[in-house]
């Protein structure tokens, strides 16, 4: 099983909504997870980190982490067509200071 | 003002040739990083380096060699290129201890190997 689980879409939304992207989690013994934007043909860029349950919030950017279910989500409202990237999600393994990434999940806002 | 950079950004080449990959960063990061994105965007760590000691070698090619002259700097070296190692390499750096976990990314290198 994967250490990180992400459906890689494509999703396409109308400019204005509230994007949800999520991945799931195989290993609970480390709790710390990140989110990364990468626009086509650039490196991946931090978003959001977080390492508790609940919501993180940046501006737009929402990172829940609901640990009874191994779910992580990132919420983008009011969604710009700037926003249109590959979203991935991605944890380090127990101690370890390399990150398993998710397969990412490609979001294209429509104006 | 770059934080981590790699050069060159693109990199065609024939099969069989050897080439090499540069990175820098400028963070005071104490671990660096390189990994393969395939085609299918999937991110796959291979090297890792705290201080200029490997401490992470994935199952890779032994073709692939990375050397670290000092704690700024990761090149990446490859012997006798394959069509398969046709890819996006990114150099990554991150902190080391204080719970911290992120990593920050480089452009990436696009090596199309023909």
């Amino acid at each position: 099983q994967k250490e990180v689980e992400q459906d890689p879409g494509p999703l396409s939304v109308p400019e204005g909504a509230i994007v949800s992207l999520n991945c799931t989690y195989s290993n609970s013994a480390f709790q710390y997870f990140m989110w990364y934007r990468q626009y086509s043909r650039k490196g991946p860029e931090l978003l959001m980190y977080t390492y508790s349950s609940g919501n993180k919030e940046d501006g737009r950017f929402t990172a829940q982490v609901d640990k009874s279910s191994k779910y992580i989500s990132l919420f983008i409202r009011d969604s710009q067509p700037s926003d249109s990237a590959t979203y991935l999600c991605a944890k380090p393994p127990t101690g370890a200071n390399n990150l398993f990434f998710g397969t990412g999940t490609r979001l294209t806002v429509i104006p | 003002d770059t934080a981590v950079s790699q050069t060159p950004k693109y990199l065609v080449t024939q099969m069989g040739n050897d080439k090499s990959i540069k990175c820098e960063q400028n963070l005071g990061h104490d671990t660096m990083y390189w990994y393969k994105q395939d085609s299918k965007k999937f991110l796959k760590i291979m090297f890792s380096y705290n201080n200029k000691e490997l401490i992470i070698n994935e199952t890779v090619p032994n073709r692939f060699s990375p050397k670290s002259p000092d704690k700024a700097h990761l090149n990446l070296h490859i012997n006798s290129l394959e069509l398969g190692d046709s890819a996006v390499y990114f150099c990554a750096s991150s902190p080391t201890g204080g719970g911290r976990y992120e990593q920050y990314f480089g452009p990436g290198t696009r090596l199309t190997v023909t």
